[in-house]
């Protein structure tokens, strides 16, 4: 049962354009969000977060909206570089116990120049 | 200045064979992680320490051993080692709070043949 979605495995976007990746989640519960940036053969860097108690972090070029009525986030670009290239995973938590995430399978972000 | 390190980077060995990995993180956190990435990209939590206290300890076979010596490092024993092993094991470290972001090492590639 896989509590984070990311239903898209690959996006390709022109550089200079907005890039969108999108996360769904089912578990009502969780609380905090992240987004991180992965390159072949590194391990998974943080991007982004948000609590649930916002609907929109914004840092720099990345803004991550949160939809929790829909249960669902999503993570904007803009605009898109070359170096953005990578593989992005969602994660959520519920922020008591353990603080343990929970992964999407990530989307395989391409920026092409 | 490697925030978290494991090794080895790469692993490669016979089926029920016995292996260790390392990690080690010199970021000052409590907390530390074991995360296995399989073929279907899942990233998935294993294992969790805090302050050498396991805290988390998913569904993961009992050949799968973590061991932390002290706050800076969780090494991951896996004895019998099967085919189904192979996988890239990423290591992570936290301070163990609300609205923390864990910080991944390189990643170790296990393959079984």
């Amino acid at each position: 049962d896989q509590q984070v979605k990311q239903n898209s495995p690959s996006l390709s976007v022109q550089e200079g354009r907005i890039s969108i990746l999108n996360c769904d989640y089912t578990n009502s519960m969780f609380d905090y969000f992240l987004w991180y940036k992965k390159y072949p053969a590194e391990g998974p860097t943080f991007l982004i977060s948000i609590s649930s108690i916002k609907d929109k972090n914004e840092d720099g070029r990345f803004t991550v909206f949160l939809n929790k009525s829909a249960k669902h986030l999503s993570l904007h670009i803009v605009p898109s570089q070359p170096g953005d290239s990578a593989v992005y995973f969602c994660a959520a938590t519920i922020t008591s116990g353990t603080y343990k995430y929970i992964f999407g399978t990530g989307t395989r972000l391409k920026v092409l120049a | 200045d490697t925030a978290v390190s494991q090794t080895p980077k790469y692993l490669v060995t016979q089926m029920g064979n016995d292996k260790s990995i390392k990690c080690e993180q010199n970021l000052g956190h409590d907390t530390m992680y074991w995360y296995k990435q399989d073929s279907k990209k899942f990233l998935k939590i294993m294992f969790s320490y805090n302050n050498k206290e396991l805290i988390i300890n998913e569904t993961v076979p009992n050949r799968f051993s973590p061991k932390s010596p002290d706050k800076a490092h969780l090494n991951l024993h896996i004895n019998s080692l099967e085919l189904g092993d192979s996988a890239v094991y990423f290591c992570a470290s936290s301070h163990l709070r609300e609205h923390n972001e864990q910080f991944f090492g390189p990643g170790t590639r296990l393959t079984v043949l």
